[in-house]
């Protein structure tokens, strides 16, 4: 079965200071990897996602994120943070089957409050 | 792309009634996926629509829900003798194939 970690639940940052979002998975297959934002009271929406090739993603609003087969990490960061950056952040993995069903497993989330 | 469409917003009600949600995906979408985020909590997975049939459902889906998507476009999820537990945010979700998938708003149901 798969699994997500997301160790922090809310980290405060600085405005304009650099964000690291940790994310840990489990899986026995090879798997796709998620990152969502979503803002209060509205549905997530897709930051950026991993499938295959380059290990390094670049989403949107400036975020990327770098996928680590051998830690099973896959950390969300942003290198200058906005006050519009303040959202909750899901990790999710799903696995790397072609066609068919995938199941997408979220992590708990993470608070970013962004302080002026 | 009008986006994932989820009515009502907001729903209370009295404990012991009955529900019914609506949501309808992107026009293109062949995937429905229906989830339950409760504070503090990710996203859980409830079922699982492509086109009108139900492949999957979540051991969270107890006999009280029932989703249907009957002509493969819109989806409908019901829940009977509402508990207190029901209380949460209920997203849906679609995709075209396997690409990632796309959320409406969410519907917050509240039971007194």
């Amino acid at each position: 079965a798969q699994s997500v970690t997301q160790l922090d639940s809310q980290v405060p940052v600085f405005e304009e200071a650099p964000v690291e979002l940790r994310c840990n998975y489990s899986s026995s297959v090879s798997v796709y990897l998620f990152w969502y934002v979503q803002y209060p009271n509205q549905g997530l929406q897709l930051l950026l996602k991993y499938l295959s090739g380059s290990t390094l993603v670049k989403g949107i609003n400036g975020f990327e994120a770098e996928f680590n087969k051998s830690q099973t990490s896959f950390h969300l960061r942003k290198p200058s943070v906005h006050i519009s950056d303040t959202a909750e952040y899901f990790c999710a993995v799903s696995e790397g089957n072609s066609g068919g069903y995938q199941k997408v497993t979220f992590g708990t989330g993470t608070k970013l409050q962004v302080i002026p | 792309d009008t986006g994932v469409s989820q009515d009502p917003r907001h729903k209370i009600t009295k404990r012991g009634q009955n529900v019914t949600f609506r949501c309808d995906p992107i026009s293109e979408h062949n995937r429905l996926y229906w989830y339950r985020q409760t504070l503090g909590q990710g996203p859980e997975f409830l079922t699982y629509f492509q086109n009108e049939a139900q492949l999957e459902k979540s051991r969270l889906l107890s006999d009280r829900f029932s989703a249907e998507r009957p002509k493969g476009s819109f989806s409908t999820l019901e829940i009977q003798r509402t508990e207190q537990g029901d209380s949460a945010m209920y997203l849906c979700a679609s995709s075209a194939d396997s690409n990632p998938q796309h959320f409406g708003d969410g519907t917050r149901l509240s039971i007194l």
